[in-house]
C-alpha cells in the first residue's frame, strides 16, 4: 500500500481481555515505531524496531505490553489483561532509515483508538 | 521520557498573522523534525533539519535550529484557518543504541478566520 496502515481503527474491549493491534508499514522501511497518545496529550514512545536489531522496548509501560515485527514488515502490539488506563490512541510509524543510519521522516498510520470498558 | 518540549502550549492568532512555535531539547541530536496533527489521529511530517543546518524553508514554513542552545523554532507565515492543528517537534538521540524518535507534548495552534 501507499502508506502506513493500522487495524482496527477502533477497538472497544472489556477490562481484562487481551487485544492485538496491527501495523503494516510502508514497504522497504527499516524502522518502525509504536506510540501511545492519550486525549490532548503528546506522543508517548512505546517501542522501536530497526532492521534486524533487537527492538528498543524501553517505553513499554508494563509487562502486559509486548510487540513483535515479523519478517521486518508487519508489526503487532499486544496488550494483555487490558486496564481502563490503557485507553488511548495507539499510533504506528515507519521510516526508511532509523536515526543511527541517517534518519528520515516518519510516516504515521491513522492509529487505533482503544477503549477499555 | 520526552526529549523535546514545545512552547507555548497553545497559540491563538488571526488569519494572516505569523505563528512562531519553539522547541527545546535536552541531549545531542542528529536531526530535528516538526510534525502536524489534525483531529488526534496520524501525524504528518512537515520539515526535517539536520544538526549541521541552521535554517530551512519549505513553502510558508521556516525552521531554525540552534544546537548551542538546544532549541528550534517553527515559523508559519501568513497563517490560514486551515493551519489550525497541533504541532509537535521530534528529535532523535545522537547516542548510539538509545537513538530513537521521540516527541514533545505539542502546541495547539488556532487560527481565527
Amino acid at each position: 500500500g501507499a502508506g502506513v496502515s493500522q487495524s482496527p481503527s477502533n477497538k472497544v474491549t472489556e477490562k481484562g481481555k487481551d487485544v492485538e493491534l496491527r501495523c503494516d508499514p510502508i514497504s522497504g522501511h527499516t524502522a518502525l515505531y509504536w506510540y501511545r497518545q492519550s486525549l490532548g496529550q503528546g506522543l508517548e514512545f512505546l517501542i522501536y524496531f530497526q532492521g534486524n536489531s533487537a527492538p528498543d522496548k524501553s517505553g513499554l509501560p508494563s509487562d502486559r505490553f509486548s510487540a513483535e515485527r515479523t519478517g521486518g514488515s508487519v508489526s503487532t502490539l499486544t496488550i494483555q489483561r487490558t486496564q481502563q488506563e490503557d485507553s488511548a490512541v495507539y499510533l504506528c510509524a515507519s521510516s526508511l532509515l532509523g536515526p543511527l543510519v541517517g534518519g528520515t521522516e516518519a510516516f504515521f498510520g491513522q492509529g487505533t483508538r482503544l477503549t477499555v470498558v | 521520557s520526552q526529549q523535546g518540549e514545545e512552547d507555548p502550549q497553545a497559540l491563538s492568532i488571526q488569519e494572516g498573522e505569523n505563528a512562531t512555535m519553539n522547541c527545546s531539547y535536552k541531549t545531542s541530536i542528529n536531526n530535528l523534525q516538526w510534525y502536524r496533527q489534525n483531529s488526534g489521529r496520524g501525524l504528518v511530517h512537515l520539515i526535517l533539519i539536520r544538526s549541521n543546518e541552521r535554517e530551512k524553508h519549505s513553502g510558508r514554513l521556516r525552521v531554525t535550529l540552534d544546537t548551542s542552545k538546544k532549541s528550534s523554532s517553527l515559523l508559519i507565515t501568513a497563517s490560514r484557518a486551515a493551519d489550525t492543528a497541533s504541532y509537535f517537534c521530534a528529535t532523535d538521540g545522537e547516542t548510539g543504541a538509545n537513538s530513537k524518535l521521540t516527541f514533545g507534548k505539542g502546541i495547539t495552534l488556532s487560527v481565527r478566520p
